[in-house]
């Protein structure tokens, strides 16, 4: 049973350049959270999604950024015009909601992903 | 979500338990609390978490006093690679609601 998945593992951008981070949710599960670890800094919640929409943004740059979790295929993370304090780690993680793994009367429990360690130079 | 306090640090004997302190003072009701850790910048790992019944699984225990203001989160033989920055969350049930990390408390397993 495969966790959640991301890739690239590692990313190195030159500013100005766009970098896409992928996320394949653990099977069954159909809520995604990205969250951005800045070096030295705790974990930050930037959005959440479910299958073609996106519920919460509230984390999220107000530029630049931008998620989508298509109705087929991972979720993308994309960045654009990257600039050096975009430089940080880059985690998914995914959640049952109602149905598989689903436990009632209890919360939603998200799993993370390793990571995508992005780089810009 | 409530807000957790937890110490910064602390070192356990290799082989012997671990407890981790949090207080919560100001959960609410309808509050789970859940802990993770991160191990040298893996991606946080799910724990435990429990309303207000202590829960056990293959990994850990959790012991939520009978006030639910403060748990303890008790690694029964800690080892070298249970080294690791561990977080007690507070969050309200609700699919789909974000999990706020604080700092949590590093715990280094010592030998």
């Amino acid at each position: 049973n495969a966790g959640v998945m991301q890739n690239p593992r590692h990313l190195v951008r030159r500013r100005g350049q766009e970098a896409r981070l992928r996320c394949s949710p653990m099977k069954g599960h159909s809520h995604v959270y990205w969250y951005r670890q800045l070096p030295e800094e705790g974990l930050k919640f930037m959005v959440y999604l479910q299958k073609e929409n996106i519920i919460d943004e509230s984390g999220m740059p107000k530029e630049r950024f931008s998620a989508e979790f298509p109705k087929e295929g991972p979720s993308i993370l994309r960045i654009q015009q990257v600039v050096r304090g975009d430089s940080a780690a880059y985690f998914c993680a995914s959640s049952p909601g109602q149905g598989v793994g689903y436990r009632p009367g209890g919360a939603d429990t998200q799993y993370f992903g390793p990571g995508t360690r992005l780089t810009v130079l | 979500d409530a807000k957790t306090t937890q110490p910064t640090s602390m070192d356990c004997a290799e082989g012997r338990a671990a407890n981790l302190p949090c207080n919560h003072s100001t959960i609410s009701g309808n509050e789970y609390v859940y802990w993770y850790r991160q191990i040298h910048s893996q991606g946080p790992q799910y724990i435990i978490h429990g309303l207000k019944n202590n829960e056990t699984n293959e990994m850990a225990s959790l012991i939520i006093t009978e006030d639910r203001k403060s748990s303890t989160l008790i690694l029964p033989h800690a080892t070298l690679r249970d080294t690791a920055v561990y977080y007690c969350i507070v969050r309200a049930y609700s699919y789909g609601n974000k999990l706020v990390f604080g700092a949590g408390t590093i715990l280094r397993v010592k030998s």
